[in-house]
């Protein structure tokens, strides 16, 4: 496979569940973002990792906990969400955390029952 | 901070028809500017982008975007739309070489009538 891989594409779960998305990019690249698209808002940036390292955490609720065990995986981590938590999740990544051109993941649709 | 508007929401276009998409960003020096495209259910997709030099940028599938710094804007043009060309389209800047934050606007969606 190449370029940026997510799974699951759809995850319907319970607010008391725990759930985990993963994104794999198949680029070489060393950084890698999560992302949340809410219908008709402007995509937030939540995370952003940098060899492997959080670099950024831009004011996340501790529901959703990310983790980055190589520069070729991130995951996220999520429990106790609640409805509103409902979005698109999308994965990017790229050369290094100054490069200019991030590339996207097709995302997973999540839905908080 | 670093800020972009993309102030149509919703266009119609006939197919054959020119298009083009608005966006103005707020930012004080010479910014990164990028547009995205993503079709029903898919993620974004890089369309063209803009760093430095020729103010006028050719992209993917036949768009273009021309950098105007006077005005502020970047916006998106295509001079004969296609049924496939039916999806939301988003703006984003980032700030400089240091800045890895993209900011992006609230999108902008096309829809292509026969």
């Amino acid at each position: 496979e190449t370029g940026v891989t997510q799974t699951p594409r759809h995850l319907v779960m319970g607010m008391t569940n725990k759930k985990s998305l993963k994104c794999e990019q198949h680029l070489g690249h060393n950084a890698m973002y999560w992302y949340k698209q809410s219908a008709k808002k402007p995509l937030e940036l939540m995370f952003v990792y940098n060899f492997k390292e959080q670099t950024e955490n831009n004011s996340v609720p501790s529901r959703f906990s990310p983790e980055c065990p190589n520069s070729s995986h991130l995951f996220l981590h999520l429990h106790t969400l609640q409805p509103e938590d409902s979005a698109l999740y999308l994965c990017a990544s790229s050369q290094r955390r100054a490069e200019e051109t991030q590339y996207f993941g097709p995302g997973t649709r999540l839905l908080v029952l | 901070a670093q800020s972009v508007t993309q102030p149509d929401i919703h266009i119609t276009v006939s197919e054959g028809a020119s298009l083009e998409l608005r966006c103005n960003y707020s930012y004080g020096a010479t910014p990164y500017l990028f547009w995205y495209v993503q079709s029903p259910g898919q993620g974004l997709q890089l369309l063209l982008k803009y760093f430095s030099g020729d103010t006028l940028v050719q992209g993917i599938k036949g768009f273009e975007a021309e950098f105007k710094r006077s005005q502020s804007s970047f916006n998106l043009r295509k001079p004969s739309v296609h049924w496939s060309d039916a999806a939301e389209y988003f703006c984003a800047v980032r700030g400089g070489s240091n800045d890895y934050k993209l900011s992006f606007g609230a999108g902008t969606t096309v829809t292509v009538r026969a």
